[in-house]
């Protein structure tokens, strides 16, 4: 079945320095979305990747599909107090109606 | 309206004990899921409705039982669970095709004792 890897599992950072999650598919993925979860909620959907080494950016986010559509990263610039939480890659499969989510990255930013 | 609602917040059950898990939308989505959830692991999907129909259920033990009774409600029934059944249960629900994601409720806490 479809396997989605992702590292690191956890990362500190000092406010303000850069964070990166990587995402790995075993198969060719329809799509690629994350999420942000928040210690204690559920997850929120940040962004979907479509397209072969799409780019995406959202303030301080960027988002990036490669071009296989089997891996994507997300980059956050200059973390904040705020961007704490576990962000989790999930990919698509190409029948899309079956998600399977990345092992997740726990971000914890010290002030 | 672009919530998913689900009730109970926090569930405690006894092994012999039969509850359900309720989950409604109200964005006109056409698919929903059942995801289960581990302290400090990702989501593990259980079930999936689409238009109404089970299209996928990824091997899972026959205590959980998930009922759609229609497109905006998803049940799930639970009954002899074990402690290790214990988790956050997510529903989420997605429009087909859509590029806007899943969007989850916040989820039941479940102990079984």
């Amino acid at each position: 079945g479809q396997q989605v890897m992702q590292i690191p599992q956890y990362q500190h950072v000092q406010e303000g320095e850069d964070f990166t999650t990587y995402c790995n598919s075993s198969t060719t993925l329809s799509n690629i979305q994350w999420y942000k979860q928040r210690p204690g909620g559920h997850p929120v959907f940040l962004i979907q990747l479509v397209k072969s080494g799409e780019v995406k950016k959202q303030k301080r986010l960027t988002f990036q599909f490669g071009e296989a559509k089997k891996n994507s990263s997300l980059h956050i610039t200059a973390t904040q107090t705020t961007d704490v939480g576990t962000y989790f890659c999930a990919g698509e499969d190409n029948a899309g109606n079956m998600l399977t989510f990345g092992g997740g990255t726990r971000l914890m930013v010290k002030p | 309206d672009t919530e998913v609602t689900q009730t109970p917040k926090h569930l405690v059950m006894g092994m012999t004990n039969k509850k359900s898990l309720k989950c409604e939308q109200h964005m006109g989505h056409r698919a929903m899921y059942w995801y289960k959830q581990k302290a400090k692991k990702p989501p593990e999907l259980m079930f999936v409705y689409s238009y109404e129909k089970l299209s996928i259920n990824e091997s899972v033990p026959s205590r959980f039982s998930p009922e759609c009774p229609n497109s905006s409600l998803l049940n799930l029934h639970l009954h002899a669970l074990q402690p290790e059944d214990s988790a956050l249960y997510l529903c989420a629900s997605s429009y087909p095709g859509s590029s806007y994601g899943y969007t989850f409720g916040s989820g039941t806490r479940l102990t079984v004792v």
